[in-house]
């Protein structure tokens, strides 16, 4: 089935540094692809999304590329703030019924 | 953006007794609710979909009977865990998907579930 890998262990950086954060898809059919954000308290939100191959998603300074020929969906920011402290899930959705199927997560701190 | 609640936030129950768990949509209408399971360091676990005055659809290996799901409205679905067991402890998330314009799925706080 699809499925959707990200990858391991927290991410810890400074202030204003760069954020990378990777994500690998597999899927049969030709999926949407969503970052959400969950802040500490807080239910998920939806960062940015991506319908279809090539098509860029960006919001609050993230970024994310919709690459079919690598099947990923990498998140980038260029300058992280504390603020951006948050969980990250990757996911896709099956364009015929709307299931979201979730990597499972990266935590990042970001240190003043 | 559209608001999704859940309640309670938080509960702790004895083994053996049931627990129900409120998600609505509070200003708009959720044609379809998705109940999911978190599990400590894990990703969301789709555990059912339910559409507003049908039965639900549940995710292979979930059972139906334990984890009874209700969409009565167009803004309430209720998901109740039957004669919990301590294995049932985890983080219960709702989210609920609108039509035209957002046709995006909305998700609330979360419920922590605690089984004694």
């Amino acid at each position: 089935g699809d499925s959707v890998t990200q990858m391991e262990g927290p991410v810890t950086l400074s202030e204003e540094a760069f954020l990378t954060i990777n994500c690998t898809y597999t899927a049969t059919g030709y999926p949407s692809l969503f970052w959400y954000v969950q802040y500490p308290g807080e239910g998920l939100q939806l960062l940015l999304k991506a319908t279809k191959a090539d098509d860029k998603g960006s919001n609050k300074g993230f970024e994310a590329t919709y690459r079919k020929e690598t099947t990923s969906f990498h998140l980038e920011k260029g300058s992280v703030q504390v603020s951006d402290s948050a969980v990250y899930f990757c996911a896709l959705s099956d364009q015929g019924n709307n299931r979201l199927a979730f990597g499972k997560g990266n935590q990042v701190v970001v240190i003043p | 953006g559209a608001v999704v609640s859940q309640h309670p936030s938080r509960v702790i129950c004895k083994s053996g007794t049931s627990v129900k768990i409120e998600c609505r949509s509070l200003d708009f209408q959720a044609t379809t609710m998705f109940w999911y399971r978190q599990f400590p360091k894990k990703s969301l676990m789709l555990m059912a979909t339910s559409n507003e005055g049908s039965k639900a659809t549940y995710e292979q290996g979930v059972e139906k009977d334990k984890f009874l799901i209700n969409h009565a409205s167009l803004t309430l679905s209720t998901l109740t865990v039957t004669s919990a067991h301590p294995e049932d402890s985890s983080f219960y998330i709702c989210s609920a998907r609108s039509g035209i314009p957002y046709n995006e799925q909305f998700f609330g706080p979360g419920t922590r579930l605690t089984v004694l």
